[in-house]
């Protein structure tokens, strides 16, 4: 049972394009929200990570939206680059659970030159 | 900073032998490392957490005496998958979480990608 569910599974995306991704949670003990860029054959890598209290975060060409109210955050990617293409995962955690990350099902994003 | 190592990267082995995997925290004390299993296109699968001088937390369905999780040190986990199975083959990915880590709790090592044959 995936308690963060994550979509699309794939999307592709022309060059300087934004690649969205959602990810929804019902457990609302969760207080950190984080993203990871994997490329194959390779450990995930962490992009860009939130806390409950703050509505958005930018860093670079990457921003999280998180919206509490929902249960809901993406993220997004500006200005697409090749390099970008990866699989990228969302995930929480709670503290008082070890800090275990539950993973969302991961996206595939391709961006195309 | 906040840098772990996993080794080897890929290993192939028999059926019926066991393999070791190491994961290191470089620059910082892994209080706190977890295990995951990776299958090909799916997400990270926690198969353990172990804290430092303490036994090894096993998620459900995850066989303790197969997948072997030593962590006798602040900068060294151990993962020994014994009597390997063609069925055991995946990416085993560690990451680490400790006092001068990561100011978001976690370090990924790089995988290790077991072949069983």
């Amino acid at each position: 049972q995936q308690q963060v569910k994550q979509s699309p599974q794939s999307l592709i995306v022309q060059k300087g394009g934004i690649s969205i991704i959602n990810c929804a949670y019902e457990n609302t003990a969760f207080d950190y929200f984080p993203w990871y860029q994997q490329f194959p054959g390779k450990g995930p890598a962490l992009l860009i990570a939130i806390r409950p209290d703050v509505s958005e975060k930018k860093e670079g060409r990457f921003t999280i939206s998180f919206n509490k109210s929902a249960k809901q955050f993406s993220l997004h990617i500006m200005d697409s680059q090749p390099g970008d293409s990866a699989t990228y995962f969302c995930a929480a955690s709670i503290p008082l659970n070890d800090y275990k990350l539950s993973f969302g099902a991961g996206t595939t994003v391709t961006v195309r030159a | 900073g906040a840098v772990v190592s996993q080794h080897p990267s890929r290993v192939i082995c028999k059926s019926g032998t066991s393999v070791k995997i190491e994961c290191r925290s470089l620059d910082f004390q892994a209080t706190t490392m977890f295990w995951y299993r990776q299958f090909p296109k799916k997400s990270l699968m926690l198969m353990a957490t172990s804290n430092e001088g303490s036994k090894a937390t096993y998620e459900q369905g995850v066989e303790k005496d197969k997948f072997l999780i030593n962590h006798a040190s602040l900068t060294l986990s151990t993962l020994t998958v014994t009597s390997a199975h063609p069925e055991d083959s995946s990416f085993y990915i560690c990451s680490a979480s400790g006092q001068g880590g990561s100011n978001y709790g976690y370090t990924f090592g790089s995988g290790t990608r077991l072949t069983v044959v």
